[in-house]
C-alpha cells in the first residue's frame, strides 16, 4: 500500500536552532513529492516540492528538504528556526493511480520558542 | 487575485440535514478536490475531478455528494446519511503535477 509517514507529532526547537521535520513514503515508482504548511484555521499552503533533479530542495521562507531515495525520505529542515515557524507541517506525495491522487502525512506541529 | 475561495466559514448542520459547502476556483485549474481534515489525521480524499462532468470518488465519499457543472466550482453536499460530519474541509485545486492550491476551508459542526 501507498503511504507516507511523519513519525513525530510535534516538534520543539528554540528560536535559532535549525529545525528537521521528518517525512518517509511507501509508494511504487517514482514519487513526486511536496511539503505543505497550515496555519490555525487556514487552508495548506506549498513549500516546495521534489519531482526530479538535484536531492536537495529550497523552498519558500528558508525551507529546504532532502530527498534521500535509498531511505525513502524528504525530510523537511530550515538552518535557523523563528517564532513565526510554529505551525502544522504536512508531507505529502503524488502517485499515478490514473488520476494522480497526493497521499497526505498526517502532520506534524512544530514549535519554536523564543 | 486568483485563488480558492470557500464559503461559509462556518457551517452548522441539524439532525437529518443536508448541507452544501461551496468551493470556487479562478485559476483555471482543470483538476479539484475535496479533503476532510481531522485532528492528528491529515487530510483524507473525499472527492476529486480532472474535468468538467467527470469526477471520483476518494477514500471517504460515503455521505457525501458532489457536482462539477462548471470549471470554477466543484461543490459538496454532505448528507444525513454521514453521520459524523464535524470536521475541517478543504477544497484544492491544481494543473498537471503542479502542487494543489487550497481554500481557507469550512468548518462544519452539529447542532
Amino acid at each position: 500500500a501507498q503511504s507516507v509517514a511523519q513519525p513525530e507529532d510535534q516538534v520543539n526547537v528554540a528560536e535559532g536552532n535549525p529545525l528537521t521535520v521528518k517525512c518517509t513514503y511507501s509508494v511504487s515508482g517514482n514519487p513526486y513529492l511536496f511539503w505543505y504548511v497550515q496555519y490555525p484555521n487556514r487552508g495548506l499552503q506549498f513549500l516546495l516540492k521534489y519531482i526530479t533533479g538535484d536531492n536537495l530542495v529550497k523552498g519558500s521562507y528558508g525551507f529546504e528538504a532532502e530527498f534521500n531515495k535509498s531511505q525513502t525520505s524528504f525530510h523537511l529542515k530550515k538552518p535557523s528556526a523563528l517564532v513565526s515557524d510554529s505551525a502544522l507541517y504536512f508531507c505529502a506525495v503524488r502517485v499515478d493511480t490514473g488520476g494522480f491522487k497526493t497521499i497526505f502525512g498526517a502532520g506534524t506541529r512544530l514549535f519554536v520558542k523564543a | 487575485d486568483g485563488g480558492i475561495t470557500q464559503s461559509p466559514k462556518y457551517l452548522f448542520r441539524k439532525e437529518g440535514q443536508n448541507v452544501t459547502l461551496s468551493c470556487e476556483q479562478n485559476l483555471n485549474h482543470d483538476a479539484m478536490y475535496w479533503y476532510r481534515q481531522d485532528p492528528g489525521q491529515g487530510l483524507r480524499l473525499i472527492y476529486y475531478s480532472q474535468i468538467v462532468n467527470d469526477f471520483q470518488k476518494g477514500d471517504i465519499a460515503e455521505g457525501y455528494s458532489v457536482s462539477r457543472e462548471k470549471k470554477e466550482s466543484f461543490p459538496l453536499t454532505v448528507t444525513s446519511a454521514q453521520k459524523n460530519p464535524t470536521a475541517f474541509y478543504l477544497c484544492a485545486s491544481n494543473l498537471g503535477s503542479q502542487p494543489q492550491h487550497f481554500g481557507d476551508g469550512t468548518r462544519l459542526s452539529i447542532l
